[in-house]
């Protein structure tokens, strides 16, 4: 099965500033890549589908990019409803495969 | 409006079994894959399962197979899990999923989710 990593685990930040997360895939997913936001106690919210398009809805400050086997989640300039948990996904098979989260603390 | 709903979740005992349901409405239900996916506490996302919009295709993460079973009913616009010889690492909360409507195994419509607590 395909693995996704990302990096950092933990990311603190300011409200303001830019931030970006990694993700790496084992082998070529193309774009089959999604990346979601979860908040404490809710379920996962789509922000990004096929590397790069942006789900309706979603503030036009996050932004992601990549192909192959290496993406980034960039959000622009981090609001405070942005303090949350990201996962990557690959959907390059039936078996999608989640990163181990990045989580963006308050600096 | 898109809404999923779990129901079913609960403590049981290892080696018990479980059944998960999901109620969806908003959608044309029979048209789309669904999907489970849950999360152990405290811990990241997993991928559980697959179903086919006419249940004839099914998958599996590799840690469940045997032993959870997908499954649809179209009239019901509901989707099952059934969840035979728990263990506690199957401990977890249990979201229902819909598959996009382009094409990708991704989900942009979750629900809230129901826990299942493995114990004795």
């Amino acid at each position: 099965d395909i693995q996704m990593t990302q990096s950092p685990s933990t990311l603190s930040a300011s409200v303001g500033d830019r931030v970006t997360i990694t993700c790496r895939a084992s082998q070529s997913i193309s774009s089959w890549l999604a990346w979601y936001q979860q908040k404490p106690g809710k379920a996962p919210k789509l922000l990004i589908y096929k590397a790069s398009s942006l789900e309706s809805g979603v503030p036009s400050r996050f932004s992601g990019s990549g192909s192959g086997t290496e993406f980034t989640l960039t959000i622009s300039s981090l609001q405070p409803d942005d303090f949350a948990t990201y996962y990557c996904q690959q959907y390059n098979s039936y078996h999608g495969t989640f990163g181990q989260g990045t989580k963006v603390e308050i600096k | 409006e898109v809404q999923l709903v779990e129901s079913g979740g609960g403590l049981v005992q290892p080696g018990g079994s479980l059944r998960l349901s999901c109620a969806a409405s908003g959608f044309t239900f029979s048209s789309y894959w669904m999907s489970w996916v849950r999360q152990a506490p405290g811990k990241g996302l997993e991928w559980v399962a697959n179903i086919k919009q006419d249940g004839s295709e099914k998958y599996y993460v590799d840690s469940v197979k045997g032993r959870f079973t997908i499954s649809r009913d179209n009239a019901k616009n509901s989707l099952y899990l059934q969840m035979n010889s728990l263990r506690a690492e199957d401990t977890a909360v249990y979201y229902c999923a819909r598959v996009s409507d382009s094409s990708g195994y991704y989900w942009p419509y979750w629900g809230q989710g129901t826990l299942v607590t493995v114990s004795s």
